[in-house]
């Protein structure tokens, strides 16, 4: 069956501008995660949602992040003004319900701020 | 002590040698465990779950230690391909957090 995607696969923006980045993750799982990577580290907790809800918003880096999820489906991940240190791959993940399932992982957004 | 670590490596082992990695955790509540594959410039990938009892998949065995808090992967007669970064995933339960160690790069010479 069809994975966790996600769009774009690649974004290049002018710092100071707002982007956003989907995912639509496997058909049927209530759980979603976004984290972020860059280059040569480990994974950065940004946000969780169950459901449509979102109980732990703790890792989210400051107010110019903020996330929404949709018909307990989609989820977008706007950045607003854009910063140099925003730079990173944004991964997304999906799992059956939260807590002990395992995590199934999209390939990423690339998103590097000029 | 951080939630969960892992020896970053690199390990750098010919074709055909065993190798095994440990990642620590510091939740006794823990109640899942899992190890990841990620590729360079990829997603991670789920490798195998880690039970109580211990799995074997092929070439890969993964055992977890409650009273010394740890999980292991072993992997016999390393390949190329198995080049990567090998990552541990602990669920706590009482968080639906999963918690991520920093990875362990494995790079296997011919």
């Amino acid at each position: 069956g069809a994975g966790v995607s996600q769009s774009p696969s690649n974004k290049v923006t002018e710092k100071g501008k707002d982007v956003e980045l989907r995912c639509d993750p496997i058909s049927g799982h209530t759980a979603l995660y976004w984290y972020r990577q860059s280059l040569g580290q480990g994974l950065e907790f940004l946000i969780y949602f169950q459901g449509n809800s979102a109980p732990d918003k703790s890792g989210l880096p400051s107010d110019r992040f903020s996330a929404e999820r949709t018909g307990g489906s989609v989820s977008t991940l706007t950045i607003q003004r854009t910063q140099q240190e925003d730079s990173a791959v944004y991964l997304c993940a999906s799992s059956y319900s939260e807590g002990t399932d395992t995590q199934y992982f999209g390939p990423g957004t690339r998103l590097t701020v000029l | 002590r951080k939630e969960v670590e892992q020896d970053p490596g690199p390990f750098n082992v010919p074709e055909g040698a065993t190798v095994a990695f440990n990642c620590t955790y510091s939740n006794s509540a823990s109640q899942s465990f899992f190890w990841y594959r990620q590729d360079c410039r990829k997603e991670p990938k789920l490798l195998m779950s880690v039970y109580s009892s211990g799995n074997e998949d092929g070439r890969f065995t993964a055992q977890l230690n409650r009273a010394s808090q740890y999980i292991s992967l072993l992997i016999r007669d390393s390949k190329l391909s198995d080049s990567a970064t090998y990552l541990c995933v602990v669920n706590s339960g009482g968080s639906y957090i999963p918690t991520f160690g920093r990875g362990t790069s494995l790079i296997v010479h011919p």
